[in-house]
């Protein structure tokens, strides 16, 4: 049961475009959400959050943006750079008194010059 | 400033063989994780330690052991390796809380069991 979804396993942008990558999730009480990521043999890093209580967050280039009536949440890469090629994992807790966080299969991103 | 360090990097082993997994972090974290991560299937909780003493399973405990040796220290280990826990392995910590902190990882363990 994959309570947290990324439907596109790839996504392919020029440099200087707009990346848009999907995530859905079907557990309604998920109220904090974060992206993730993840260049070849390395570990994910952290790249942005939001908490449900916003629709919106932006740091930089990358600004993601929730949907909490369609369980929907998306990541903007603007302008998008060849640096930007890794693979983005979409997560996504509840508090219960320690976060656990549900991970997406992932969308390998590749921008190219 | 070195993280979360994990070894070995690279790992293969026999069916049934057994292996201990290390993971060290050096940033006074007080939660720490394990995750495997395999095709198509994102990255899915085994274990995690929400402080020093205490242990729990996530997704995925089965043919998994773990042991929280002190507050930096977090090991996995498999008494009896199968081919199905072939996989990469992440140990990631958290600021002290675990109250919606971002997690820390390290890079990973390739395991292939034969």
């Amino acid at each position: 049961d994959q309570q947290v979804k990324q439907n596109s396993p790839s996504l392919s942008v020029q440099e200087g475009r707009i990346s848009i990558l999907n995530c859905d999730y079907t557990n309604s009480m998920f109220d904090y959400f974060l992206w993730y990521k993840k260049y070849p043999a390395e570990g994910p890093t952290f790249l942005i959050s939001i908490s449900s209580i916003k629709d919106k967050n932006e740091d930089g280039r990358f600004t993601v943006f929730l949907n909490k009536s369609a369980k929907h949440l998306s990541l903007h890469i603007v302008p998008s750079q060849p640096g930007d090629s890794a693979v983005y994992f979409c997560a996504a807790s509840r508090y219960t008194g320690f976060q656990k966080l549900v991970f997406g299969t992932g969308t390998r991103l590749l921008v190219s010059p | 400033n070195a993280g979360v360090t994990q070894t070995p990097k690279f790992q293969v082993l026999k069916t049934g063989q057994s292996m201990t997994l290390q993971c060290a972090q050096d940033m006074n974290h007080n939660s720490m994780y394990w995750y495997r991560q395999d095709p198509g299937m994102g990255l899915r909780l085994i274990y995690y330690s929400a402080s020093e003493g205490t242990t729990d399973k996530g997704e995925v405990p089965n043919g998994y052991n773990v042991s929280r040796l002190n507050k930096r220290e977090f090991s996995l280990r498999l008494e009896s390796a199968a081919p199905s826990q072939t996989s990469v392995y992440f140990c990631a910590s958290s600021a002290p809380g675990g109250l919606r902190e971002k997690l820390f990882f390290g890079s990973g363990t390739q395991l292939s069991v034969l």
